[in-house]
């Protein structure tokens, strides 16, 4: 069936350590999304991503929808940083909705 | 440029209470969709709305869960006879008037709690 799968699920880095999320899709996909849960429970878009690269600041983002995957990339990770990371999918002919993956859970310490 | 809002933030009900949450979607934008978080779960595509049409509502529950997206006003979810498996956080996105895949913006989210 249709599968969004996140690695790793759980990430304890140092402050200023680089890192790299990982979601892999198992169909075609017209929407690509990667969202940033912070502690207070807040969803935040980070990219919107169904190919390509992009970047904003200390993140970027690649989707590589020949392969079925995307990355996002944290570099010199803060504190701010720490959460849950979630990939959510438009699989194409599955009308608008995404399906989010189980996440990364984040926590980034002094 | 305000986002898409939701209203209340918080909301207590007692078992059996009906549950009334609301979405302004972001300004310029005419569709809609709903979520819901379970604790410690994913998020989960319940319905998704157009102006006055149910588009898709394969996520939602067969019973007592209702959405509407009226010509005027905000989206409702209606939760009628809730129960204490219903907490959770509600999530509505919204995305603009085009057809296709388009980016979809998250409000802050409700969090129901049913006591």
């Amino acid at each position: 069936g249709i599968q969004v799968e996140q690695s790793p699920p759980d990430l304890i880095l140092q402050e200023g350590a680089n890192s790299t999320l990982r979601c892999n899709f198992s169909d075609s996909v017209n929407n690509l999304q990667w969202f940033h849960q912070n502690p207070w429970g807040q969803l935040i878009n980070l990219f919107y991503i169904p190919s390509g690269t992009k970047q904003n600041g200390r993140l970027s983002a690649t989707t590589v929808a020949t392969e079925r995957y995307s990355l996002l990339y944290i570099s010199s990770s803060q504190t701010t940083d720490s959460g849950v990371y979630f990939c959510a999918v438009g699989f194409t002919g599955g009308g608008n909705k995404l399906t989010f993956g189980t996440g990364t859970q984040l926590k980034v310490e002094l | 440029n305000a986002g898409v809002m939701q209203n209340p933030r918080h909301l207590v009900r007692r078992r059996g209470q009906e549950a009334r949450l609301r979405c302004s979607p972001m300004k310029g934008h005419s569709h809609v969709y709903w979520y819901r978080q379970l604790p410690e779960e994913g998020l989960k595509f319940m319905v998704y709305l157009q102006k006055e049409n149910i588009i898709d509502e394969s996520g939602m529950p067969k019973e007592r869960f209702s959405a509407e997206f009226p010509k005027e006003g905000p989206s409702i979810l209606r939760i009628q006879q809730v129960v204490r498996g219903d907490s959770a956080a509600y999530f509505c996105a919204s995305s603009p008037p085009k057809q296709g895949a388009y980016e979809q913006y998250f409000g802050p989210g409700t969090r129901l709690t049913v006591t």
